[in-house]
């Protein structure tokens, strides 16, 4: 079993409608939860960045974390055709350890 | 303010080779992570330097090493090249004071024919 999972999608949706983008963990330890977006043949873009339990928003976007059920989440309200790529859940313990652990992407085509 | 940049774009070798990837941090970053993404996958941490130094391994052969400058800039080689090795390898870099906030360069695209 992966210690993050992420559902691969392919998830297409209409424009302005609101997504909901999953990943679960196994590893209690994770502390900080980030959000990434990668576009075809770019690297990941830091899109959000959390720690700990709660929720974050930023413009258009706000990730959720439930850290008692191992469950992170990225909304995006309003979506547009450019929000169409990879979107990318990547989480860390705290302490010295700094290695991110990447879930596999959700493919997101926003459909104008 | 540059990003992370990082060279070459692409590159071709063929099995057995050996290969350096290149990355310029981000102004005002001083930690470098190396990473593997391989077709359809997340990215797969590789290594991280800091102070020129090998600071955290994650689960990849000795074939993989790499290197740190005074100036932050990180190279990345691999030696015996497999065709296994194929995939775009990514460099973040992070300041020590928020090392989980990584910004990430465009990648290397290798091809091990």
């Amino acid at each position: 079993q992966k210690e993050v999972e992420q559902d691969p999608g392919p998830l297409s949706v209409p424009e302005g409608a609101i997504v909901s983008l999953n990943c679960t963990y196994s590893n209690s330890a994770f502390q900080y939860f980030m959000w990434y977006r990668q576009y075809s043949r770019k690297g990941p873009e830091l899109l959000m960045y959390t720690y700990s339990s709660g929720n974050k928003e930023d413009g258009r976007f706000t990730a959720q974390v439930d850290k008692s059920s191992k469950y992170i989440s990225l909304f995006i309200r309003d979506s547009q055709p450019s929000d169409s790529a990879t979107y990318l859940c990547a989480m860390s313990p705290s302490g010295s350890a700094r290695q991110l652990t990447f879930g596999s992407g959700t493919q997101l085509t926003v459909l104008p | 303010d540059a990003g992370v940049t990082q060279s070459p774009t692409h590159l071709i070798k063929t099995r057995g080779q050996q290969v350096t990837l290149r990355c310029s941090p981000k102004s005002g970053h001083d930690t470098v992570s190396w990473y593997q993404q391989a077709l359809g996958q997340g990215p797969q941490f590789i290594f991280q330097y800091y102070e020129e130094e090998e600071r955290q391994r994650g689960n990849f052969p000795d074939r993989f090493s790499g290197h740190q400058f005074p100036n932050y800039s990180s190279e990345l080689n691999v030696n015996a090249l497999l065709l296994g090795d194929s995939a775009l390898y990514l460099c973040a870099s992070s300041r020590s004071g928020r090392p989980n906030e990584q910004f990430f360069g465009p990648g290397t695209r290798l091809t091990v024919l």
